[in-house]
C-alpha cells in the first residue's frame, strides 16, 4: 500500500531564516506530487504541484519554492522565511490529474 | 470565481444520532467530488467520493448523495461516534484540474 511521510512534524523558526519540507511517497512510482498550506480554522490553498522529476508549477507568487529532486521525493524551501509564511503545510500524492488526492500527515511551521 | 460552501460551519450532534454535512458547488462542470475528514493537528483523510453519473454512493455508515440540479453534495454519517468529531471538508476539480476545497464543516460529537 501506499504511504506518504512529511516531516518535521514541527518547526519553529525565526524571521529570515532558511526553510526545507520534505515529503516522500513509498509503494507508487511517478505520482503527482502537491504541497498544499492551511491557514488557522481555513480551507487548503495549494501552493505548487509536480508531474515529474524536475517539473515544478506554482499556483500563487510567494516566498516559497519547490524542488522534485527524485520521483517520490517532494521538498518545500525558502530562502528567508516570513510572519506570514507560518501555517500548516500538507503534501500530497495522486496518481495523476484529476485522481483522488491523499494527504500527509502535515508540518505545522511557525515563524516568530 | 470558483467555488465550494458549505451551508453550516458547525455541527454538533449526540452520540448515536445520524450527521447531516452539507455543501454547495458553483462549477456545474465538475464530475468528481471528494470527502475529507480532518483531526485536529492531522492531514485530510479520504473519506468516500462520486462521480457525477451518480447520484448515491455508500460506505461503511457514510453516504454521499449528489444534486446536480441543484449542485449540491452532502455527507451522512449513521451512528455517529467520538471518533468522527473532526472537520470535514468537500472538494472538487475545476476545469483547470485543481482540486477546489470547501471551507470545512466542524462536527463535535456529544456523549
Amino acid at each position: 500500500s501506499q504511504t506518504i511521510h512529511q516531516w518535521p512534524a514541527t518547526l519553529v523558526q525565526p524571521v529570515g531564516s532558511p526553510l526545507s519540507l520534505e515529503c516522500t511517497v513509498e509503494g507508487t512510482s511517478n505520482p503527482n506530487l502537491y504541497w498544499y498550506r492551511q491557514a488557522a480554522g481555513r480551507g487548503l490553498q495549494l501552493l505548487f504541484y509536480s508531474v515529474g522529476i524536475g517539473q515544478i508549477s506554482s499556483e500563487v507568487p510567494q516566498n516559497l519554492s519547490a524542488s522534485r529532486p527524485q520521483d517520490r521525493q517532494f521538498i518545500l524551501s525558502s530562502k528567508k522565511l516570513l510572519l506570514s509564511d507560518s501555517g500548516f503545510y500538507l503534501c500530497a500524492w495522486s496518481v495523476g490529474a484529476g485522481d483522488t488526492q491523499y494527504f500527509g500527515p502535515g508540518t505545522r511551521l511557525t515563524v516568530l | 470565481g470558483e467555488s465550494v460552501g458549505l451551508h453550516l460551519p458547525t455541527l454538533s450532534v449526540q452520540e448515536g444520532d445520524n450527521s447531516i454535512i452539507n455543501c454547495a458547488y458553483s462549477n456545474s462542470a465538475s464530475d468528481y467530488f471528494i470527502w475529507y475528514k480532518q483531526e485536529s493537528g492531522k492531514g485530510p483523510q479520504f473519506i468516500i467520493d462520486i462521480r457525477s453519473n451518480m447520484d448515491k454512493r455508500q460506505g461503511q455508515r457514510v453516504t454521499v448523495l449528489l444534486n446536480k440540479t441543484v449542485k449540491h453534495l452532502s455527507l451522512q454519517i449513521a451512528a455517529t461516534q467520538p471518533g468522527d468529531s473532526a472537520v470535514y471538508f468537500c472538494a472538487f476539480y475545476n476545469q483547470g484540474g485543481k482540486l477546489i476545497f470547501g471551507q470545512g464543516t466542524e462536527l463535535s460529537v456529544k456523549p
